[in-house]
């Protein structure tokens, strides 16, 4: 079975923070995914990578970094918090290959106070 | 400017029905497609893939992709109530890793 986890559901920081918002993945994936979902705006994709230590910036990638030491594990992030970062993060995964399917977590709703 | 096209809807329908929703895309390089469910709250979750021409039946569901036209649809026979949701139609970028999302069609269905 299928199975993205996020380290959190819920997170509330402070403006100035930095924050780490971590995925893991037990499925093997080469691609992992870090997304933002606002209303009426979609998903957007922040930040991709196609193998271990390999990224590549996507539609929104200001104000966020990407860490990937190990296959299984992306880490996001955000290195100074700010109120307009306040979303929700979603993170996927799939096997390589640009037309296969993406597999997501149960997501991170942040809040920037 | 690469776009996935969705009714936001809402969209709906009596339990029982038939629920059709509709996506048009803007890439005649897309080869993959995709319909996304996400429950208020929750994370997308993969209901069906397509990427031939044609039908693709999976239990209650049906994607159907015409790519001439340059559309997608996913058919969901007897409708339930615990189909209310929000659908996302998913489509490869030609040539590249990413994928693009519409903004989805709320479907509620009524019982």
């Amino acid at each position: 079975d299928v199975k993205v986890t996020q380290s959190s559901r819920y997170l509330v920081k402070r403006t100035g923070e930095k924050v780490f918002l971590e995925c893991v993945q037990d499925m093997d994936h080469e691609n992992m995914f870090w997304y933002r979902q606002d209303p009426g705006l979609g998903l957007r994709l922040i930040y991709f990578s196609y193998d271990v230590k390999m990224k590549e910036k996507g539609d929104i990638p200001e104000g966020y970094s990407v860490s990937r030491e190990k296959k299984e594990r992306f880490s996001l992030i955000l290195e100074s918090a700010s109120t307009n970062q306040t979303s929700m993060y979603l993170c996927a995964s799939r096997v390589g290959g640009a037309y296969n399917e993406q597999f997501f977590g149960p997501g991170t709703r942040l809040t920037v106070l | 400017q690469k776009e996935v096209e969705q009714n936001s809807g809402p969209l709906s329908v009596p339990e029982g029905a038939i629920a059709s929703l509709n996506c048009t895309y803007s890439d005649r390089g897309s080869q993959s497609f995709f319909w996304y469910r996400q429950y208020s709250g929750k994370s997308p979750e993969l209901i069906m893939s397509i990427y031939s021409n044609g039908d693709k039946e999976d239990g209650r569901f049906t994607a159907q992709l015409n790519k001439a036209s340059q559309y997608v649809s996913l058919l969901i026979r007897d409708s339930q109530p615990s189909d209310s949701a929000t659908y996302l139609c998913a489509v490869n970028e030609g040539g590249t890793y990413k994928y693009i999302f519409g903004t989805g069609t709320r479907l509620k269905v009524l019982a």
